[in-house]
């Protein structure tokens, strides 16, 4: 049941773009987005709920594509402060339960 | 507020021991989980509660009990202490529905087990 992150990792160049995606075999609720620091806990980003959503975080954005079952997080000109993991969480429709399990994360190192 | 606190931050236990995570929020938030972070695997939950005296299990609950005897705590409780639970611990806390609200997370706490 847990979602699929791709890339594993990313490495850019500030002012550079890049997109972490985040699919399901199964038939999803809602989407979550977290970025986590070194030795720090998850930060909340964004939740997309219905399918089509799109959502905006500074110039960091996210769509929900409910018909395919999977979620993209867009990072627009790059910067220091974006490196880390990021995590997408999603709910199982079916499973009508609240919970929320997490992808493998997705490195990304920001480079001067 | 202090929002969501866990103690300890760091732990060593010797295999077969017990002990206590503790997970306390100030936030009034009917919704709390604990997740394992272990390297390449992500965020993993272990157990959740959505409201004072109701948990249920998640991905990985062997070897790991919850109450929730109150609003505001979910400990966890590993009952024999084993290698493989060697991990950084997560409690997690939202005002509703874990999948539809905000999750605030704790500051962690770093578990080995030798």
């Amino acid at each position: 049941q847990q979602p699929v992150q791709s890339p594993q990792a990313v490495i850019l160049r500030e002012g550079e773009d890049a997109v972490i995606n985040c699919s399901s075999s199964k038939a999803l609720y809602s989407v979550h987005w977290y970025r986590q620091k070194h030795g720090e806990a998850p930060v909340f980003l964004m939740i997309l709920l219905k399918g089509g959503e799109q959502k905006g975080h500074e110039k960091i954005s996210a769509s929900f594509n409910e018909k395919k079952q999977q979620s993209s997080l867009y990072l627009t000109a790059s910067q220091l402060s974006y490196s880390g993991t990021y995590f997408c969480g999603t709910e199982i429709r079916s499973s009508n339960t609240g919970k929320l399990i997490f992808g493998q994360g997705t490195t990304l190192q920001v480079k001067p | 507020n202090a929002g969501v606190t866990q103690t300890p931050k760091f732990q060593v236990l010797k295999t077969g021991q017990s002990m206590t995570l503790q997970c306390a929020q100030d936030m009034n938030h009917e919704y709390m989980s604990w997740y394992r972070q272990d390297p390449g695997m992500g965020l993993r939950l272990i157990h959740y509660s959505v409201g004072a005296g109701i948990t249920d299990q998640g991905e990985v609950p062997n070897g790991y009990n919850v109450s929730r005897s109150t609003t505001e705590d979910f400990p966890l409780r590993l009952l024999s202490a084993a290698p493989s639970q060697t991990s950084v611990y997560f409690c997690a806390s939202s005002y509703s529905r874990g999948a539809t609200d905000t999750q605030y997370f704790g500051p962690g706490t770093r578990l080995t087990v030798l």
